[in-house]
């Protein structure tokens, strides 16, 4: 199993422009999240699901869009990109059909706003 | 509001001394307890997790925590530290009704000095 895989590693964009950042898990995992990470922060959820077709705004869900058409996939979406969304972004899943609970994470997206 | 916290932004250990990283949590109801730990450039790993049962967990690498009710705390342990532990280290919390969420501390820098 790959795990939790994001695309791309790096990326750097203009004020305005837009990009998404994908993420895609092999776990059959049900919950998707994503969160950003600021310098000496903990993590920020964005926006999470359940499973697909279905999603919820998280904590920080402003200038951001996701959908989730496959188990499997849970691309984020930066619209009119901005200083204040230079972070780094993370994906994580979870299976709550298991006892496990823990979050697998991607190794994330770095993404700087200029 | 529910909180998490790590009231040290960095911890300095020398190495084989045992090493304690701090975290205290404001959540009510019976929360579950994770710790994660961070290496540069790379996403979270999970390292271990109380839900219920005996306060001491143990976990990945030799690291172990224990769960106090009383004090809403929920340190991470490790006996005889290594230059490898040297990461950032993450306290989440669960609360109960959720749906899976978690709430992140602000994390600790962990250094161990040869």
């Amino acid at each position: 199993n790959a795990g939790v895989t994001q695309t791309p590693k790096f990326r750097i964009l203009k004020i305005g422009q837009s990009m998404t950042l994908q993420c895609t898990q092999d776990m059959n995992h049900n919950y998707m999240y994503w969160y950003r990470q600021d310098p000496g922060m903990g993590l920020k959820l964005i926006y999470y699901s359940v499973g697909a077709g279905i999603t919820d705004k998280g904590e920080v869900p402003n200038g951001y869009n996701v959908s989730r058409s496959t188990t499997e996939d849970f691309p984020l979406r930066l619209e009119l990109a901005a200083p204040s969304q230079t972070s780094v972004y993370f994906c994580a899943s979870t299976d709550s059909g298991r006892a496990s609970h823990e979050q697998y994470f991607g190794p994330g997206t770095r993404l700087t706003v200029t | 509001a529910q909180s998490v916290a790590q009231p040290e932004d960095q911890v300095n250990v020398a190495e084989g001394n045992p090493l304690t990283v701090k975290c205290t949590y404001s959540v009510s109801g019976n929360p579950y307890l994770f710790w994660y730990v961070q290496y540069p450039n790379r996403g979270l790993q999970f390292l271990l997790k109380y839900i219920t049962g005996d306060n001491l967990v143990k976990g990945s690498y030799g690291f172990e925590a224990e769960f106090n009710k009383s004090q809403t705390s929920f340190h991470l342990k490790k006996p005889s530290a290594l230059v490898s532990d040297s990461a950032l280290y993450f306290c989440a919390v669960r609360p109960p009704d959720s749906n899976y969420q978690l709430i992140w501390g602000a994390g600790t820098k962990l250094i161990i000095k040869p």
